[in-house]
């Protein structure tokens, strides 16, 4: 039974960069699907941060592209997420998800559990 | 970008009865070379990630109840609860994959009557 894990340091900064990891049990990352990041905030709901493949290529949400980078170690069975320059709107619940190998943007069909991190002084 | 529309934001619903959600995408989701529908449906329960109900439109995934049917083509669609358990108290979400970047509804809360 495929399963993901998030974990993130729960406070971060305004202006530091958040960093949330994403552990994969049950399933190789290296077998193939895409693995993404969505994140959940009252305001704008669920968006789209970006996806990784297992051989490392990325694709961005072009609104979060400039502060974004999305990596895989394949040898962890992991992969995570960078984003810069955090204000108070990136505020969220941070998820990860396995995406359908149809395409990157496809529809995610197990999903990690959350992490909030919160971006405050 | 796609931008999706669910109505309505709320609905309440009696046990046993019928739900239905709406969603209305900006542009075509259908993709006519496939004559596939690149739309999902996930259920949200309060605390809990969400979880994928409906792809293609209308197949629904691995252990999802035969009460929830998707159904529509083009721009509209809808999620059917053809009889509302206690347990499917939650917020739904639908989402097109037809164009990067992936967009999802606003979300509908369904709850009981």
């Amino acid at each position: 039974q495929v399963q993901l894990q998030e974990s993130g340091p729960g406070l971060v900064k305004p202006s530091e960069t958040l960093s949330v990891t994403c552990v994969v049990s049950g399933y190789s990352i290296s077998s193939g699907y895409y693995w993404g990041w969505i994140r959940q905030t009252p305001g704008k709901g669920l968006e789209w941060i970006g996806t990784v493949y297992h051989s490392g290529s990325t694709y961005y949400n072009p609104s979060l592209k400039s502060r974004v980078t999305i990596s895989v170690d394949t040898s962890q069975n992991q992969f995570s997420l960078k984003l810069t320059s955090v204000t108070a709107a990136d505020t969220a619940v941070f998820y990860c998800a396995r995406v359908n190998s149809l395409a990157y943007y496809s529809y995610m069909d197990v999903w990690g559990k959350g992490t909030t991190v919160t971006v405050s002084s | 970008d796609i931008v999706m529309t669910q109505s309505p934001e709320s609905l309440a619903v009696s046990l046993g009865e019928r739900a239905t959600i709406n969603c209305k995408s900006s542009q075509s989701v259908l993709y006519s070379s496939s004559n596939k529908n690149y739309l999902a449906w996930y259920q949200q329960k309060p605390g809990q990630p969400p979880k994928l109900l409906i792809y293609w439109a209308s197949t629904r995934y691995s252990g999802i109840p035969d009460r929830f049917s998707g159904s529509g083509s083009g721009t509209d669609f809808a999620l059917t609860i053809s009889s509302l358990q206690a347990e499917d108290v939650a917020v739904y979400y639908c989402h097109q994959y037809y164009s990067t970047p992936p967009t999802f509804g606003q979300g509908t809360k369904v709850e009981i009557k």
